[in-house]
């Protein structure tokens, strides 16, 4: 199946530091891409998704200057938290999509691995 | 109400046990439904789709009843590795597709 990837896996950064997270389609390409959040005994939870070429829609509740979304190849979104903070710390977990599918045919999304981020 | 509920559990059952879970959901226009498992601190994979009609792959069945909105997936002859939690995903067509995952149902299988 299709390979999505994550850099890095684990991140510990400082409160009020920047941490980008990459995420990569390593074997198709990914005109929509999508970011999630998942604290500990969690669900996932969407926290926007990406367009390549375009500006990405972030979900309700979810501060778009906080949390950076850049896609600017269909292999590459990257994710940037600007200022982390602890209560940041979280896993984050990106999937893709690829490119061509019909959007009235039900389709699988590739996750990638996840990053677990602790900022302290 | 949540868009997707599903029952947290845990289940705890023996191995060989056969168990199943349910999931509801409330908006009528949700297209497409799936069960993905999750193990500790790793990311969601796709065990399978549910399709109107069932379907089954190996040991475990899926069946979607779009009447009640709800479904189903069973495990039979359960083994110590089923053990993770097991996510339903619910895609909408609203003018785009937006995606809900459940907030999972635990299964800890025991020899």
């Amino acid at each position: 199946g299709a390979v999505v990837s994550q850099h890095p896996s684990r991140v510990i950064c400082k409160s009020g530091t920047s941490v980008k997270i990459e995420c990569r389609s390593l074997d198709f390409q990914a005109t929509t891409m999508f970011w999630y959040r998942q604290f500990p005994k969690q669900s996932l939870m969407l926290m926007a998704t990406s367009n390549e070429g375009s500006k990405a829609t972030y979900e309700q509740g979810v501060e778009k200057d906080k949390f950076l979304i850049n896609h600017a190849s269909l292999t590459l979104s990257t994710l940037t938290v600007t200022s982390a903070h602890p209560e940041d710390s979280s896993f984050y977990i990106c999937s893709a999509r690829e490119r061509g599918r019909d959007s009235t045919i039900s389709y699988e999304q590739y996750f990638g691995p996840g990053t677990r981020l602790t900022v302290t | 109400r949540k868009e997707v509920e599903q029952d947290p559990g845990p289940f705890n059952v023996p191995e060989g046990a056969t168990v199943a879970f349910n999931c509801t959901y409330s908006n009528s226009a949700s297209q497409s439904f799936f069960w993905y498992r999750q193990d500790c601190r790793k990311e969601p994979k796709l065990l399978m789709s549910v399709y109107s009609s069932g379907n089954e792959d190996g040991r475990f069945t899926a069946q979607l009843n779009r009447a009640s909105q709800y479904i189903s997936l069973l495990i039979r002859d359960s083994k110590l590795s089923d053990s993770a939690t097991y996510l339903c995903v619910v895609k909408l067509n609203t003018g785009g597709f937006k995606t809900i995952f459940g907030a999972g149902t635990r299964l800890f299988v025991k020899a």
